[in-house]
């Protein structure tokens, strides 16, 4: 059970808009900066967002996310196949003095 | 180029000890928090630990907390994670990462506990 919760999954078709939820509480998204993380098949996590909502030099802008209270959303639009990854939320946390992870989301480009 | 490189995975028994060492390059290692995270086979990412710049600052994940130890060799560039009293359910990739928040990544090192 992780501190953070996401959707197991997500599916879209190419060039369609996908968001992908994360609730946690006023511990951790309530209180500090959420980021989000990508991870291809078989590789390393990379990290996607920062901050709420700001983008690593080299993070293409169809890439975009939002917090609001004790949850953060991560939008892609203009689907590629490549985007095709597990996606995580992160926070700090300061109850268990933690960074904690969301579960994470399987993203499928049908 | 940036380049962070796990080393000391293998298979120990369930009460056994590993030692993992993270080679850190192409940036200042000094200047960063240090984590290591880890992902059992097909499972999600798991925040294991992580270390303040001068050494001086530790936090540990309570599924690891009394068993585990981070510390770093700023002179030597290295991070570590002293692991004891292993468990099966310690069986993970462990990977080293660097930033607050942690945007450099290494490719990880495989933990096996097994019997």
């Amino acid at each position: 059970q992780s501190v953070l919760t996401q959707p197991p999954s997500a599916s879209g078709t190419p060039g369609q808009r996908v968001t992908i939820s994360c609730s946690g509480s006023s511990s951790n998204i309530g209180s500090y900066n959420a980021n989000w993380y990508q991870q291809l098949p078989g590789t390393a996590p990379k990290l996607l967002i920062y901050s709420n909502y700001q983008r690593p030099s080299g993070v293409p802008d169809r890439f975009s996310a939002s917090k609001s209270g004790t949850s953060a959303s991560l939008a892609i639009s203009g689907l590629r196949s490549e985007d095709e990854a597990d996606y995580y939320c992160s926070a700090w946390d300061d109850s268990l003095s933690n960074w904690v992870f969301g579960g994470g989301t399987k993203l499928t480009v049908l | 180029e940036v380049q962070l490189v796990e080393s000391g995975g293998g298979l120990v028994q369930p009460g056994g000890s590993l030692r993992l060492s993270c080679a850190a390059s192409g940036f200042t290692f000094s200047k960063n928090w240090m984590t290591w995270v880890r992902q059992a086979p097909g499972k999600g990412l798991e925040w294991v630990a992580n270390i303040r710049q001068d050494g001086n600052a530790k936090h540990y994940a309570d599924s690891v907390k009394g068993r585990f130890t981070i510390s770093r060799d700023n002179a030597k560039n290295s991070l570590y994670l002293q692991m004891n009293s292993l468990r099966v359910e310690d069986t993970a990739v462990y990977y080293c990462a660097g930033g607050d928040p942690s945007d450099m990544w290494g490719q990880g090192t495989m933990v096996t506990v097994s019997s």
